[in-house]
C-alpha cells in the first residue's frame, strides 16, 4: 500500500472547520482512500473514502484533487468529541485486504 | 447490530505466561483480522481469516503466536509464552466484502481493543 504523509497533530477550537491534509505521492491507478478515527481506548472507526473529487457524508468530507497525490479531510464544525486521532489510509482491497497506518493526526478540540 | 467484542479488555500477565484473546465479529462477516499496536509504534496487521481459513499470516510476528477461528465465527489469538516486547493494545476487525467484490472496501469495523501488559 501506498505510504502516506499526514501532520502530527492539530489543534482546534469548537466550532471550527478543520482540515487534515493527507500525502501520497505514489499513490496507484486503483488505489482508493480511506480515512479512519480512533478515540481513545476504542479501535479505529471508518469515516470516510474516495477515489476522487468529492465525498461528503454526515460525519465529514473528502477532498481529492485530480492528481490524486493527496487528500484533504475536512470536519465541519468541530466539537469537544471529535478530539481523536485520525489515519488516512491508501490502498487497493482488490488486491490486498491489509491496512496499513501510519502514525495518524492526533486533533485536539478545545472549548 | 452487535459491533465487533473484544475480551478481556485488559489483561496483565507475567512474562512466560500464556494469555488467549478473544474477537467476536460482527454476525456474518467472513473476514475477520487481527491488528496490534505495539507501545510508541504504529498499528500494524497479524492476520486475516476468511471464515474459518488463515487467508494470510504475514504479519505474525513468530510462533509464539496462534490464532485460530474454529467453525468461521469467534476467533482466538493465543501467545505462548508472553515476551515483554508482547505488551500493547491487540484490535480485532471484521469485514462482509472481500477483495474482488467491491474496490475500496476497506470499510472494516473495528472491535475495541484488549490492552495487553507482560511484565
Amino acid at each position: 500500500l501506498a505510504k502516506t504523509t499526514q501532520p502530527i497533530s492539530m489543534d482546534s477550537y469548537e466550532g471550527q472547520e478543520v482540515n487534515i491534509t493527507c500525502s501520497h505521492n505514489n499513490i496507484a491507478t486503483n488505489d482508493y482512500i480511506t480515512w479512519y478515527q480512533q478515540f481513545p481506548s476504542q479501535g479505529p472507526r471508518f469515516i470516510i473514502q474516495g477515489y476522487k473529487t468529492k465525498v461528503t457524508n454526515e460525519v465529514a468530507s473528502l477532498f481529492i484533487p485530480a492528481d490524486r497525490k493527496s487528500s484533504t479531510l475536512s470536519l465541519p464544525r468541530v466539537s469537544l468529541s471529535d478530539t481523536a486521532v485520525y489515519y488516512c489510509l491508501v490502498g487497493d482491497s482488490y488486491n490486498t485486504d491489509k491496512l496499513i497506518f501510519g502514525t495518524g493526526t492526533r486533533l485536539q478540540v478545545f472549548p | 447490530e452487535a459491533g465487533v467484542t473484544q475480551f478481556p479488555s485488559h489483561s496483565v500477565i507475567e512474562k512466560g505466561q500464556t494469555v488467549t484473546l478473544r474477537c467476536d465479529p460482527i454476525s456474518g462477516h467472513d473476514n475477520l483480522y487481527w491488528y496490534r499496536r505495539v507501545m510508541g509504534k504504529e498499528i500494524k496487521f497479524l492476520l486475516h481469516f476468511v471464515k474459518e481459513s488463515k487467508q494470510d499470516e504475514s504479519g505474525m510476528p513468530n510462533n509464539r503466536f496462534l490464532a485460530e477461528r474454529t467453525g468461521g465465527t469467534y476467533s482466538t489469538l493465543k501467545v505462548q509464552p508472553a515476551e515483554l516486547e508482547d505488551s500493547g493494545v491487540y484490535f480485532c476487525a471484521s469485514s462482509q466484502e472481500w477483495r474482488g467484490r467491491a474496490r475500496g472496501g476497506f470499510g472494516y469495523t473495528f472491535g475495541s481493543g484488549t490492552r495487553l501488559t507482560v511484565v
